[in-house]
């Protein structure tokens, strides 16, 4: 069985650009998870999807969006990028909503903004 | 909003001590989990709690839902070098979507 898979590993952009950070689900999971993790912080939610609708979002602004694809795999794109975007994004996949399906992480994108 | 404060934030111990840490929280949440990260990884996921008052065993960890389900604790018996790392609890709200809320991690050093 395979884990959630994330790409790229590692991306450098400068402010203003725009990025798009990758996510693939493990093995039978409809639910994924974005999470921002600043250089020795807890992970902050962002937004989940489930089933390709957006399923909830956490106090990130528009510029942060996201799509989930028909095999359950996901987007995060961020525009305008800003240098307090610098972080580890982490993705999370699950079974569904219920309680009991826990949340499974990826290794993470470390994104670097100059 | 919901925030979740852990402590210590780092602990420096001798192999083979035991090892507690805790999460208190001004909300309740339904299901408190830990995990632990290490470096350049994603959390792991160690323990997790669904009922107030459970105490959950997984080898050398233990962890405990409180019973005002605002708080949790993980111990960790006979430490050994591979604990090394940073372990988070997080809480777990059913709000539409499965969201998590972290606390800022508590991170463990072991000397050997």
């Amino acid at each position: 069985e395979t884990g959630v898979t994330q790409s790229p590993t590692h991306l450098i952009k400068t402010r203003g650009q725009q990025v798009t950070l990758r996510c693939s689900s493990q093995s039978g999971h409809n639910t994924v998870s974005w999470y921002q993790q600043a250089l020795g912080q807890g992970p902050q939610f962002i937004f989940q999807y489930y089933r390709e609708e957006e399923n909830g979002r956490g106090n990130f602004p528009p510029r942060f969006s996201g799509l989930q694809f028909p095999n359950y795999s996901s987007e995060l794109n961020v525009n305008a990028l800003e240098l307090d975007d610098s972080a580890l994004y982490l993705c999370a996949s699950s079974l569904g909503l219920a309680r009991g399906n826990e949340q499974f992480f990826g290794p993470g994108t470390r994104l670097t903004v100059l | 909003g919901q925030q979740l404060n852990q402590s210590p934030q780092s602990m420096f111990i001798q192999e083979g001590e035991d090892v507690s840490m805790n999460c208190t929280s001004s909300s309740i949440f339904n299901t408190w989990l830990w995990y632990k990260q290490d470096p350049g990884e994603g959390p792991v996921l160690l323990i997790a709690l669904y009922k107030a008052g459970e105490l959950t065993s997984n080898g050398r960890l233990t962890a405990q839902f409180g019973i005002t389900r605002k708080d949790s604790f993980l111990n960790i018996s006979a430490s050994i070098p591979s604990d090394v790392g940073i372990y988070f609890c997080a809480g777990q709200v059913f709000q539409g979507a499965q969201k998590l809320v972290f606390g800022q991690g508590t991170r463990l050093t072991i000397n050997p």
